[in-house]
């Protein structure tokens, strides 16, 4: 069993929806991440975090603790915004343990 | 432009080839890595690189050498790679091995 859970795994969506895509994980983190990989290969850091909830535009990225339980929303979805996300948990041992991953694509 | 390039971007090589892979940061970070993503598994951390010093090596293959001339600059040398190889590795880098991390637009390596 992956120690970080994404789901779903695929998501399509209309242009204009709101998108939630979860996260859990079974390991003691120092940092929840969010990457964003483009088709072709590149990835952005989207977000790094350890408690409550940072937005960047139409991003918004939260966590509980508690619950071990993280979420990535995106508002007002666009095409642009189609490509995989993935969850990433990092421990302060700067061990990272990687989600497979959710292929979101937005129709427009 | 994320500030970490690499090259090449596409690479194809035989099982007895030895090529290598470079990776350049132009962010003033000390911290670098290699990672691996193949088709439909979750990202593989390979190394860490903090202060040109390697930290961390997650039971990767001897036929991949990475090295580290200075804290710009990461290579990773590639010699008798096996076909399951091809893949697309990453490389990223940091100001400190547990902050964001900055990842170049990786090579997709082909092993035929």
């Amino acid at each position: 069993k992956n120690e970080v859970e994404q789901s779903p795994q695929n998501l399509t969506a209309q242009e204009g929806e709101f998108i939630t895509i979860n996260c859990s994980y079974s390991v003691g983190i120092s940092a929840l991440h969010w990457l964003q990989q483009h088709p072709g290969g590149g990835i952005v850091s989207l977000f790094m975090l350890s408690s409550g909830k940072k937005k960047h535009g139409r991003l918004i990225a939260t966590i509980n603790i508690q619950e071990k339980h993280s979420s990535l929303h995106i508002t007002a979805s666009h095409p642009r915004d189609s490509a995989v996300y993935i969850c990433a948990a990092s421990n302060t041992g700067n061990q990272f343990y990687f989600g497979t991953g959710t292929s979101l694509t937005v129709i427009p | 432009e994320t500030g970490v390039t690499q090259t090449p971007r596409h690479l194809v090589m035989g099982m007895t080839n030895k090529k290598s892979l470079k990776c350049e940061q132009h962010l003033g970070h000390n911290a670098m890595y290699w990672y691996k993503q193949s088709a439909k598994k979750p990202l593989e951390l390979m190394f860490v690189y903090s202060l040109e010093e390697r930290v961390e090596n997650n039971s990767v293959p001897s036929r991949f050498s990475p090295e580290c001339p200075n804290s710009s600059h990461l290579f990773l040398h590639l010699h008798t790679l096996q076909p399951e190889d091809s893949a697309l590795y990453l490389c990223a880098s940091s100001q400190e091995p547990r902050t964001r991390r900055y990842f170049g637009p990786g090579t997709r390596l082909t092993v035929l």
